[in-house]
């Protein structure tokens, strides 16, 4: 089954604690992207790749980083969280070459950060 | 600076009431406009994406439409189960992928 897999699905951690959230799709999709999803914000757009190797910032990257070493795999590397981090993560991928650029999204991540 | 502005942020509908939803945006030109939708506790799916002003897309009961200042989600008949957040996008032709999205509409059909 073509799917985007985030783990993991809730994670209640404390501020500092280095972290990593894992994103993984099976589609061999170029383009794989974080969001953050925040109530009366929306979905805002962390950090995006084009490529193995190639990553880019969207509207808010601070505090995060991320890595490309392999096309299915995108991690979302927060290394010292804060509350103001405390969201709801999505990962999402799609193909550079489809006319219609339809991203897949995962099913999500629950971050809460005390 | 790239925007997407997205009205109402909620809308009540009886089950067959047609209404619209609205998709404003500003960039510097436009990539593509995307529209998906939501259900709680979920990632988005996607619906339709619209490329050039005057093109119309549609699916079921959704139809999409565009213009060079915005783009109209039209639900013809609504049911219960379109109850959903609907969201729209922007990506941008200045030299990046980036996507900018509104912060949805949240549909509500009641029966």
């Amino acid at each position: 089954e073509a799917q985007v897999t985030q783990n993991p699905r809730y994670l209640i951690t404390v501020t500092g604690k280095k972290l990593t959230v894992t994103c993984s799709q099976n589609m061999n999709h170029e383009y794989m992207s974080w969001y953050r999803q925040d109530p009366g914000l929306g979905l805002r757009q962390i950090y995006y790749s084009m490529n193995v190797e190639v990553t880019d910032k969207g509207d808010v990257p601070e505090g995060y980083k991320v890595s490309r070493k392999e096309k299915r795999n995108f991690p979302l590397i927060l290394e010292s969280p804060s509350p103001n981090q405390t969201s709801l993560y999505f990962c999402a991928s799609s193909l550079l070459d489809r006319p219609d650029n339809e991203q897949f999204f995962g099913p999500g991540t629950r971050l809460t950060v005390l | 600076e790239d925007q997407v502005t997205q009205s109402p942020e909620a809308l009540r509908l009886q089950e067959g009431e047609s209404s619209s939803l609205n998709c404003s945006y500003t960039v510097s030109g436009l990539r593509g406009l995307f529209w998906y939708r939501q259900d709680p506790g979920k990632g988005p799916e996607f619906l339709f994406t619209l490329y050039s002003a005057g093109e119309e897309k549609e699916k079921e009961r959704l139809k999409a439409t565009l213009t060079k200042k915005e783009s109209f989600l039209h639900i013809t008949a609504p049911k219960p189960e379109d109850s959903a957040t609907y969201l729209c996008a922007v990506q941008a032709t200045s030299g990046t992928y980036k996507y900018i999205f509104g912060t949805g509409t949240r549909l509500k059909v009641l029966a």
